[in-house]
């Protein structure tokens, strides 16, 4: 069974821009959240989708938001980048949303330098 | 003081060595706890999960959760060179059944040969 794939993998963009981040669950996997990695702050939570519904959203700003699609595809935009969004983005997918039937399974991230 | 709290290391030890790995945490909420392992410029691995407290091993892996003194381990036997890398503990849990999860820093293991 293929694993979460995250696209694209590497993307270099510069101050003010906007970027759009995609993510594909593993099959039959109906929810995925989001995350960002920074050397500083971890693995810090962005938001959780389930059935085209936000479930949950972390603390991040308005800035950053996101949407699920009919085939549990997701995207993730962040608007009006600064250089503190430089970090790697991770989305990670599961069957069925909450952690009591199963936890999540992470792609391989896309790393954003903002410049 | 952050949720989750792991010694981010680094750890060195020899191979064929028992490694543990620890985080211990202050909400008293978390039921659902996770190891999960990140080989440099790759995403997290999961490899353990377990639900509430007590032991769960797979092969040379061993998780313990003792949620009386909110404190969660993982052993390695038999240690690898193949095993350097970053270890992240992650929790959940509460009446939501959020899928949100709150990761330690992450400890970095090199295993040398």
């Amino acid at each position: 069974k293929a694993g979460v794939t995250q696209t694209p993998r590497y993307l270099i963009k510069t101050r003010g821009q906007q970027v759009t981040l995609s993510c594909s669950p593993i099959s039959g996997h109906r929810s995925v959240s989001w995350y960002q990695q920074t050397p500083g702050q971890g693995l810090q939570f962005l938001f959780e989708y389930f059935s085209e519904t936000q479930r949950n959203k972390g603390n991040f700003p308005g800035r950053f938001s996101g949407r699920q699609f009919s085939n549990s595809r997701s995207e993730m935009n962040v608007s009006t980048l600064e250089l503190g969004d430089s970090a790697l983005y991770l989305c990670a997918s599961s069957a069925m949303p909450g952690t009591s039937t199963d936890t999540q399974y992470f792609g391989p991230g896309t790393r954003l330098t903002v410049l | 003081q952050k949720e989750v709290e792991q010694d981010p290391g680094p750890l060195s030890v020899p191979e064929g060595a028992i490694v543990s790995l620890n985080c211990t945490y202050s909400n008293s909420a978390f039921q659902y706890f996770m190891w999960y392992r990140q080989y440099s410029r790759k995403g997290p691995e999961l490899l353990m999960y377990t639900y509430s407290s007590g032991n769960k091993e797979d092969g040379r892996f061993t998780a313990q959760v003792d949620k009386s003194s909110k404190y969660i381990s993982l052993f390695i036997r038999d240690s690898q060179p193949s095993d350097s890398a970053t270890y992240l503990c992650a929790m959940s849990g509460g009446s939501s059944n959020t899928g949100k999860l709150i990761f330690g820093q992450g400890t970095t293991l090199q295993v040398k040969p």
